[in-house]
């Protein structure tokens, strides 16, 4: 069975402080996905980034970045200068390769307030 | 260049009312996904409907929940005897093949 496990419920910083949004996950595939996702006030949810568990690499995009690793099961996020907009609710979610079909597990999600 | 739409947005209902959510896919998109998200809490997993295969129905609640996708596009999301414990945003993602789901706006239903 799959699991996501966000251990942080809510998070606040101040306007340019960096943050860390955590997660950890357990799976028995070898095989498998792992994403963050973004929900602001206005609800919708906006995919983030998408990683394969065979690519290890770190990845970063502007202020985001994303640290992958295996031997922790884990896929933090972090947030570099964090601004005001950054104010949402975060989840990480795992999906195993299954016989052609992705079901997508979400943590609980981690609520972000960024304080001007 | 359309999302994922749903409809309506909002729903207040009396309980013991059946319900009926729709969800407009991406267009192209095999797969489409319900979920059920209570106020404060993550993404409850509801069902899933992959191209012309049997739907995976492992998350539905209870009998009173039933979904249909009619020629692979449109879904309708059925609750059968409202409660008041149904109350919550119901939401749909749909993708094409490489996992990342994108999601509509969700309905918000309120069970009276």
């Amino acid at each position: 069975a799959q699991k996501v496990t966000q251990a942080q419920t809510e998070i606040s910083v101040v306007e340019k402080e960096d943050v860390t949004l955590d997660c950890v996950y357990e799976t028995r595939d070898t095989t498998y996905y792992l994403f963050w996702y973004k929900q602001p006030p206005s609800g919708e949810l906006v995919f983030l980034i998408r990683r394969n568990s065979f690519d290890e690499q770190n990845e970063i995009s502007g202020r985001y970045s994303w640290n992958f690793q295996k031997s922790t099961s884990s896929f933090n996020f972090t947030i570099t200068a964090s601004q005001v907009v950054d104010s949402a609710v975060y989840f990480c979610a795992l999906s195993e390769a299954n016989r052609g079909y992705q079901k997508v597990t979400f943590g609980t999600g981690t609520k972000l307030q960024v304080i001007p | 260049g359309a999302g994922v739409s749903q409809s309506p947005s909002n729903k207040v209902t009396e309980k013991g009312k059946d319900v009926e959510l729709r969800c407009d896919p991406i267009s192209g998109h095999t797969a489409l996904y319900w979920y059920r998200q209570s106020l404060g809490q993550g993404l409850e997993f509801l069902i899933y409907f992959q191209g012309n295969s049997a739907p995976d129905k492992s998350g539905l609640p209870s009998d009173r929940f039933s979904a249909e996708r009619t020629g692979g596009s449109v879904s309708t999301l059925t609750i059968q005897r409202t409660q008041q414990e149904d109350s919550a945003v119901y939401l749909c993602a749909s993708s094409l093949d490489s996992h990342e789901q994108f999601f509509g706006p969700g309905t918000r239903l309120t069970v009276l």
